[in-house]
Parts: C-alpha cells; structure tokens; sequence
C-alpha cells in the first residue's frame, strides 16, 4: 500500500518556510526523502529510521512518528533551488519501498 | 566515483517487442532495485535483486523479470510490450537493507507505440 502525501502541491516564495508530510498504514523500518526535478531521477534528501536515526542533507529536516507512522519534512528559508517534487518512500516489513504520489513545491521570487 | 548508471537513455518500441534496460550500481552496493515512473506519479516497486536474487517483487506481471549479475549489474527484461508500458524506468541501489538510502540512476525512457 502506498503511504499518502500531504500536500498534493504548495507555491511559496523564496524565504518561506514548507511542511510535506507523509503517512502509512504500515508499520515501518524506515522513511526515505527524495526531490525530483523535471525530467531528472530522483535525489536523496533524508532516511529516517525506526528508532530515531536520520542521515540526510544538513540544511534538510524531517522527523518520523513511529506510533503514527508518519513523517514529516521541514523546508525552512526556501530558495529557488527547492522546487520540484518531493517524494517520501516507505520501507515496511514486506522488504520493498513504497513511495508516495508525491508534493510539487514550486518556489517563485 | 561514479553513481548508478543506466542504458539506453531512451528507447522506442513497437507493441509486442521484448526489451532489455541495464543498470550498474554506485560502487560499494549490492542491491539493485527496479521501478516504473509513469508521467506525474511516483515511482512504483517492481523488483529487488540481492545476490543475484529476486529478493522481492511488487505488483507486476510476469512479463517484467530480472536478473543481477556477480559484479552486482542488473537487467530489466519486458516482454510481449504493452502501450501501457511505456514510462521512465528507473534503476536504484544500495546496501542491502531497509537502514540504507537508494540513489538513483538517471532512467531509460521507454516509449512503446
């Protein structure tokens, strides 16, 4: 089952700040980040694992609900550069990834 | 040190052709998975090899299959090609464990007409 996504799409101008958030009916091992541009493959932002671990991109934040199963991924200080779609992936105990229908974030000046 | 590389870049096909997609991990992983990206949607699982094994597969028939090779490379085979077959097929490795990030190649675009 794929975990859902929150929002569908979000506008902001650079400066502002972001919140992508995504929720599985699962219980799950991990929760993966990833940003994809128009026509590129998809980039690793964060890992969020059960238990409390994270690894990712230092000016990236997310944090993971292991009760609710469900993460969230904070934009802060957006720039240009953040625009694309934004995907959560979810590892549960059936050994694949899962991933979301995925937010668009558009930044405009 | 180069990431996951994937050939061809695109690729045409006719309805009912077989097709072969390659992909070669980033160097230091040993499992390659394989999903579908159609246009405006999220990547959809189709399988996971680990040495040289289907580890685990999603939602796709038969027609999809697989196979991983000792130096960790990987195929994509798809036979009898549907219209609706036609995406952007992507190629991810990794360590070997739901605690590991995949980093993605750049993708094969197929198109089946």
């Amino acid at each position: 089952q794929q975990p859902v996504q929150s929002p569908q799409a979000v506008i902001l101008r650079e400066g502002e700040d972001a919140v992508i958030n995504c929720s599985s009916s699962k219980a799950l091992y991990s929760v993966h980040w990833y940003r994809q541009k128009h026509g590129e493959a998809p980039v690793f932002l964060m890992i969020l694992l059960k238990g409390g671990e994270q690894k990712g991109h230092e000016k990236i934040s997310a944090s993971f609900n292991e009760k609710k199963q469900q993460s969230s991924l904070y934009l802060t200080a957006s720039q240009l550069s953040y625009s694309g779609t934004y995907f959560c992936g979810t590892y549960s105990r059936d050994n694949d990834m899962r991933f979301g229908a995925g937010t668009r974030l558009t930044v405009k000046p | 040190d180069a990431g996951v590389t994937q050939s061809p870049t695109h690729l045409i096909k006719t309805r009912g052709q077989q097709v072969t997609l390659r992909c070669s991990p980033k160097s230091g992983h040993d499992t390659v998975s394989w999903y579908q990206q159609a246009l405006g949607q999220g990547p959809q699982f189709i399988f996971q090899y680990y040495e040289e094994e289907e580890r685990q597969r999603g939602n796709f028939p038969d027609r999809f299959s697989g196979h991983q090779f000792p130096n960790y490379s990987s195929e994509l085979n798809v036979n009898a090609l549907l219209l609706g077959d036609s995406a952007l097929y992507l190629c991810a490795s990794s360590l070997t464990s739901p605690f590991y990030e995949q980093y993605f190649g750049p993708g094969t675009r197929l198109t089946v007409t």
